[in-house]
């Protein structure tokens, strides 16, 4: 069975800075990829990043990076130069090559970014 | 990419009632999914919408309670049966079009029972 773990609720975050949300998974699936998704309060899915199980290096985009760390089974999402636009709800995913195409979701992080 | 349109956005119904829920893409793709996600929380995955079979559904989740259709690879949709309040939260139609890559997500329908 997969699972996904984030144990951060809310994180509060000062314009500007960086932040780190948590995630941790479980897979017994040899391969598999992990996504983050934002989720503002109009509702919307927004992909912001994926990562292969088999990647050497850490996935980035734009202002977004992920820290992979395969031993741990972690894949923090790090945001950096936190903008106002960036609260939101922000989940992690996972999907297992053994798993039929399934993606499945953490509990999520809500993201307050201060002025 | 995929563009998805999915029908209603929102809705209000009469307990008892039943709903159907349309997920239109803008391209065949292989997998189409129906996720729940419930005030406050994360998206539950329903089920699997297989073209031209019955859906595969993840545990707790019937298919007399939340019957899909799925005849060709750009449609499906998701029925909401015999609705009581707990069913109110909002249903997403969900693509992907490889291992490797991102779900994409219909706009989401949110549904209040009263």
């Amino acid at each position: 069975a997969q699972k996904i773990t984030q144990t951060q609720p809310g994180m509060f975050v000062q314009e500007k800075e960086a932040v780190t949300l948590d995630c941790t998974y479980d897979t017994s699936d040899p391969s598999y990829g992990l996504f983050w998704y934002k989720q503002p309060s109009s509702g919307e899915m927004i992909f912001l990043i994926y990562q292969g199980s088999y990647d050497q290096q850490n996935a980035t985009e734009g202002r977004y990076s992920l820290n992979f760390q395969k031993a741990r089974k972690s894949a923090n999402l790090v945001i950096s130069a936190s903008q106002l636009g960036d609260s939101a709800m922000y989940f992690c995913a996972m999907r297992g090559h053994t798993g039929g195409f399934k993606t499945i979701f953490g509990a999520g992080t809500r993201l307050f970014v201060k002025a | 990419s995929a563009v998805i349109s999915q029908k209603p956005s929102r809705d209000i119904c009469q307990r008892g009632t039943s709903l159907t829920i349309q997920c239109q893409v803008d391209s065949q793709v292989t997998m189409m999914f129906w996720y729940r996600q419930q005030p406050g929380q994360s998206l539950t995955l329903i089920a699997t919408a297989n073209q031209g079979s019955e859906a595969t559904y993840e545990s707790g989740f019937v298919i007399d309670k939340f019957p899909i259709s799925r005849p060709n690879l750009t449609f499906s949709t998701l029925t909401v049966s015999n609705m009581s309040p707990e069913d109110s939260s909002i249903y997403l139609c969900s693509v992907v079009q490889g291992m490797n890559t991102e779900a994409f997500f219909g706009q989401g329908t949110r549904l209040t029972v009263v």
